[in-house]
């Protein structure tokens, strides 16, 4: 069975940073792209970023673009999420994600949450 | 940028048939993926690539994508179905994934 586990979210002060860790296990990790998702509580879901299976090509929403940086290890079945200055307008849930076409999303993390606050 | 349109709310009586929607331009040419999300959880994919069930899915599941709209029916609806549901593409133009705002599904 697939299992995913997150962790690194918590409480972060306005311009400050925070790094958001997912590993998978029970498939071939380095046959998927990677992405996180976030949900502000109550709101609707909007991607974030994506990653390929040898890191050739990221995608950032406009949102959180050079601020937000994603990276993945296959060694160790890990896809991180750094993200710097961070901004109220960051609080929210982040899912991380896997599929095989960097298309949609056919695994899910369980999330994380992210508050960003004084 | 893309955007999806759905109806914010949707309610239909146990054993009915509920008709979900998701507006957006020329999506003939895009592949339409839908997802539930029940509170306090993170989302499951129900239908991908416009009408495709992944494993585990209920036949009951459906979906269809015509046009410039895309539609999740759901057959003989029971109270576990009552969640919020999303529709999502990949833009090629922006290559960018984008949602649509969800559909919460009252039963």
């Amino acid at each position: 069975d697939v299992q995913v586990v997150q962790s690194g979210g918590g409480l972060v002060q306005p311009g400050g940073s925070l790094t958001l860790s997912c590993e998978i296990s029970g498939l071939t990790f380095s046959r998927y792209w990677m992405h996180w998702v976030r949900q502000v509580p109550g709101k609707g879901l909007v991607w974030v970023a994506r990653i390929n299976s040898d890191e050739t090509t990221r995608t950032y929403a406009d949102s959180v673009k050079g601020r937000f940086t994603i990276s993945r290890d296959n060694a160790k079945n890990t896809v991180e999420l750094q993200m710097s200055s961070l901004r109220g307008d960051d609080t929210a849930i982040y899912f991380c994600a896997a599929d095989k076409s960097g298309r949609l999303f056919e695994i899910w993390g369980q999330g994380a949450l992210v508050a960003v606050s004084s | 940028s893309y955007v999806l349109t759905q109806p914010p709310a949707v309610s239909v009586a146990p054993g009915k048939t509920a008709t979900i929607t998701c507006a957006g331009d020329n999506f003939r040419f895009l592949s339409v993926h839908w997802y539930q999300q029940k509170p306090g959880q993170a989302p499951v994919l129900v239908i991908n690539f416009d009408g495709d069930r992944p494993s585990g899915i209920p036949e009951r599941f459906s979906g269809s994508n015509s046009g410039n709209t895309a539609t999740l029916t759901i057959s003989r609806v029971e109270g576990g179905d009552e969640a919020d549901y999303y529709c999502q593409v990949w833009d090629p133009s922006s290559n960018h994934v984008v949602f649509g705002g969800g559909t919460k599904l009252t039963v």
